[in-house]
């Protein structure tokens, strides 16, 4: 099953603009991850959130999670063409079960 | 290259037939687990290793699918009697350690039509 549900689920902007991918989930979490897929490719992770945080940064990636309202948010600042993928989140869990639980995605398309 | 690698990566098979896929993960990850992703859709786990140890399995894991590991390195999926329905691409990905913070890294996946 799903948990995440990522909105929107298209975006298109221009290079250089920033984008904002939202994710919603339904159970309580240990741990809140953000994966890219490029087209044709395996997924790669991009930062992990853990429930006792609200904020993370990794380059020009930022990641909002707030527990209170099951959602986080992606932001990409300065995007390029290269960002170009589907983003999805993901929600581990940890009550007894390994598993990661990830949502449908997010396609970003990003115009040179 | 040390990442997650899986052979075959793309597999056609006629309804019926039976397939297997293998996983080799980074090499020092006692952790693995199968998923499923099909268009338009993120990733669906399947089930997961904890070096020979196969502690969970997903509902979706049928009684046609099976999974190993048998000797807590790689690990073979393998699908019975397939079905149009199990077209997919099925992704492994393999973490160290025993913290729930440890990414996963995802290997490319192969890709399956039954026709």
């Amino acid at each position: 099953s799903q948990q995440g549900e990522e909105d929107p689920q298209a975006l298109s902007i221009q290079e250089g603009e920033n984008a904002t991918m939202n994710c919603s989930y339904k159970t309580s979490i240990n741990n809140l991850q953000w994966y890219r897929q490029n087209s044709g490719r395996g997924l790669v992770h991009l930062i992990l959130i853990r429930s006792n945080e609200r904020e993370k940064h990794s380059g020009r990636l930022r990641v909002t999670l707030d527990t209170s309202k099951k959602s986080s948010s992606l932001l990409i600042t300065a995007s390029r063409a290269a960002d170009t993928a589907s983003y999805f989140c993901a929600t581990f869990s940890g009550a007894g079960s390994y598993q990661l639980t990830f949502g449908k995605g997010t396609k970003l398309s990003v115009i040179p | 290259d040390t990442g997650v690698s899986q052979n075959p990566r793309h597999k056609i098979t006629k309804r019926g037939q039976n397939v297997t896929f293998r996983c080799d993960p980074i090499s020092e990850h006692n952790r693995l687990y199968w998923y499923r992703q099909t268009l338009g859709q993120g990733p669906e786990f399947l089930t997961y290793f904890q070096n020979e140890a196969q502690l969970e399995k997903s509902r979706l894991l049928s009684d046609r699918f099976s999974a190993e590991r048998p000797k807590g390195s790689f690990s073979t999926l393998e699908i019975q009697r397939t079905e149009q329905g199990d077209s997919a691409m099925y992704l492994c990905a393999s973490r160290r350690g025993q913290s729930s913070y440890n990414e996963q890294f995802f290997g490319p996946g192969t890709r399956l039509t039954v026709l």
